[in-house]
């Protein structure tokens, strides 16, 4: 099965601050890749599939890119409602395997 | 508006089974695979594998082959997804979410339902 890699584990940054995660795949997985928020205690959310087309509804300030195995999800400016929980998960084929998440926190 | 309303909290004693329900609304139920996700307290989220409920066909998850059936009732456009032989490690939040549609559209999870908390505890 292909492996899902997400990092950093974790982050603190500023609001403003450009934030960035990668998710690697261990093999080749085309633009079959989706991000999700995951806010404490809620449901997680879709904001990008097919590696960088925007879920309807999300801001702007979320972008993702890559192709293949590679993957980055952006905040271009931080915003305190942004503090969640991130994953990246792969639907090139099954399994669909999350990546273990990404905790980003506001310092 | 699209809903995936999930059955209420459960508690289970050890080597007990589980039945999760998981009731669409808002499109049409056999048009789009469902898929199953738990979460274990302070973890990260465990794919576990999708079911059609066009025809019934089902992939499992290595990690859950064997104790994990998925099943439907179309007539009611509701799925479930019934775990057996629970041990304390299956203590979790158990999602359905939507998947790709039968046309062969993918776009990852795009629907969550809301959540059931299983307990497994002697």
């Amino acid at each position: 099965d292909i492996q899902m890699t997400q990092s950093p584990s974790s982050l603190s940054a500023s609001v403003g601050d450009r934030v960035t995660i990668t998710c690697r795949a261990s093999q080749g997985i085309s633009n079959y890749l989706a991000w999700y928020q995951q806010i404490p205690g809620k449901v997680p959310k879709l904001l990008i599939y097919g590696a960088s087309t925007l879920q309807s509804g999300v801001p702007s300030r979320f972008s993702g890119s890559g192709s293949g195995t590679d993957f980055t999800l952006t905040i271009t400016s931080l915003q305190p409602e942004d503090v969640a929980t991130y994953y990246c998960q792969k639907y090139y084929s099954s399994p669909w395997t999350f990546g273990q998440g990404t905790k980003v926190e506001v310092k | 508006q699209v809903q995936l309303v999930q059955s209420g909290a459960e508690v289970k004693k050890p080597g007990a089974s589980v039945k999760v329900s998981c009731k669409a609304s808002g499109y049409t139920f056999t048009d789009y695979y469902l898929h199953w996700a738990r979460q274990a307290p302070g973890q990260g989220l465990e794919w576990m594998g999708w079911f059609s409920p066009n025809n019934g066909a089902t992939y499992y998850a290595q990690n859950f082959q064997g104790r994990v059936t998925m099943t439907r009732d179309t007539s009611i456009t509701t799925a479930y997804m019934e775990v057996s032989g629970l041990r304390s490690g299956d203590t979790a939040v158990y999602y359905c979410a939507r998947g790709g549609s039968m046309a062969g559209a993918r776009v990852g999870h795009d629907y969550w339902g809301q959540g059931t908390l299983v307990t497994v505890s002697s």
